[in-house]
């Protein structure tokens, strides 16, 4: 059974940063590429950042590159996601994903609150 | 880019049928063959219900179908039952490796 699970969402200021993990399970982690997508409170799903298989590869939203990193570690079944600069419009729920052309399978999703 | 846009809510009765549309442009639906959806129920992550345009996951009802026109994809879900009420979205993977969500449609069974 695929296991997705997220941490390291919190409560954050303006400008600041925070990293989250996802543990992976219950498929060949090094085989797949993953991805983060975040949903804003009471908003609809909005893709994010995305990594290949052999991490050489990654792609991001338009309006959060240069300030997110997403990163992965094979040997530990990891994804991360770094995330600097932070805005109050980055407020969501992020899920990680395992993902091809669509997201085959969501992890429960990590609350960040980006707030004064 | 902008999501895709999708009626805000639908609504149907147990036992029809309803359809749930996703217009695009010739940019993202129009050129892709990869169109998923995605069922949400309250507080749960989203769930895949269509990939590839048609094609259904593993489990997945087969009250379920999707299809595309030009650039235009629908979802139809039949025989409607109380527990198919939730936010349906779909997406489009893109020419530049990212994924392009619609809006989402709430789904409301009367």
């Amino acid at each position: 059974e695929v296991q997705l699970v997220e941490s390291g969402g919190g409560l954050v200021q303006p400008g600041g940063s925070l990293r989250l993990s996802c543990a992976a399970s219950g498929f060949t982690f090094s085989s797949v590429s993953m991805s983060w997508v975040r949903q804003a409170p009471g908003k609809g799903l909005e893709w994010v950042a995305a990594i290949k298989e052999g991490a050489g590869e990654k792609y991001y939203l338009d309006s959060v590159k240069g300030r997110f990193t997403v990163s992965r570690d094979n040997a530990k079944n990891s994804l991360y996601l770094q995330m600097d600069s932070l805005r109050a419009e980055d407020t969501a729920v992020y899920y990680c994903a395992r993902f091809r052309t669509r997201v085959d399978d969501w992890g429960q999703g990590t609350l960040v609150i980006v707030s004064s | 880019q902008s999501a895709l846009t999708q009626p805000a809510s639908v609504s149907g009765s147990p036992g029809q049928s309803i359809t749930i549309s996703c217009p695009g442009t010739s940019s993202d639906v129009g050129a892709s063959n990869y169109v998923s959806w995605y069922q949400q129920h309250p507080g749960k992550a989203p769930k895949l219900m269509i990939y590839d345009v048609s094609n259904r996951p593993s489990g997945v009802s087969n009250r379920f179908s999707g299809s595309k026109s030009g650039n235009t994809a629908s979802l139809t879900i039949s025989g409607l039952q109380a527990e198919d009420e939730a936010d349906y979205y779909c997406a489009s993977y893109t020419t530049t490796n990212t994924l392009l969500f619609g809006g989402g449609t709430k789904l409301t069974v009367l």
